[in-house]
């Protein structure tokens, strides 16, 4: 069965500092992978999907970044964190039509 | 465009009642419908999911209701117990843009013993 782990879990940076967190997913070949952010107390929204190594789609333009350097592997970056990023991240994988996996989360705090 | 959800609206219902959510969507398009369930700090649950060539699915407990006309969908919980209080989020994904899966505003359960 597909699984999907996040790290780290809860993350607390400093304004300005960069940022990396990392999905990666076990149990499957050339997913299609997802970043969503939730801010506290409201929905998911959608941030950079992926269909293969190198490819990457945005869907709100923002001050974060995506890259796919291995198959089962996305990374969520930026260069100079703002206070408006932190939220819970969630990576998840899309594989046949009908089955979606969110991973467990990363929880982000922004001071 | 996206469906960014707003401040969550709140369900309060008493434990062995039956709880009604419902969400509203966004693309006529849409023809495939989930609903999650998210706890405090975990990732969403999938709970149960529709196709649109069908206006009703049953699970355990939950039943799924939707209505394309009015581009409506609704989790129905028989006999709410404590356990599911939690964030539900519905998600709608289409064919011309199958790789997407936008969610709907959620509400929040609260199951008062």
């Amino acid at each position: 069965s597909q699984t999907i782990h996040q790290w780290p879990a809860t993350l607390v940076q400093p304004v300005g500092s960069p940022l990396s967190l990392e999905c990666t997913v076990e149990g499957t070949s050339n997913p299609n992978l997802y970043w969503y952010r939730q801010a506290a107390g409201r929905g998911l929204q959608l941030l950079f999907y992926s269909v293969g190594i190198g490819q990457i789609s945005s869907e709100v333009p923002q001050n974060l970044s995506a890259s796919r350097p291995q198959d089962r592997q996305f990374i969520l970056s930026s260069k100079k964190l703002l206070l408006s990023d932190s939220g819970f991240y969630l990576c998840a994988w899309h594989g046949t039509r009908y089955l979606w996996v969110f991973g467990p989360g990363t929880r982000l705090t922004v001071l | 465009g996206e469906s960014v959800g707003l401040h969550l609206p709140t369900l309060s219902v008493q434990e062995g009642d039956n709880s009604i959510i419902n969400c509203a969507y966004s693309n006529s398009a849409s023809d495939y419908f989930i609903w999650y369930k998210q706890e405090s700090g975990k990732g969403p649950q999938f709970i149960i999911d529709i196709r649109s060539n069908m206006d009703k699915r049953q699970g355990q407990r939950v039943t799924v209701l939707l209505n394309k006309t009015v581009k409506h969908l609704s989790l129905q919980i028989a006999a709410t117990q404590p356990g599911d209080s939690a964030v539900y989020f519905c998600a709608e994904n289409s064919m011309d843009s199958s790789y997407k899966l936008i969610f709907g505003s959620g509400t929040r359960l609260l199951v008062r013993p």
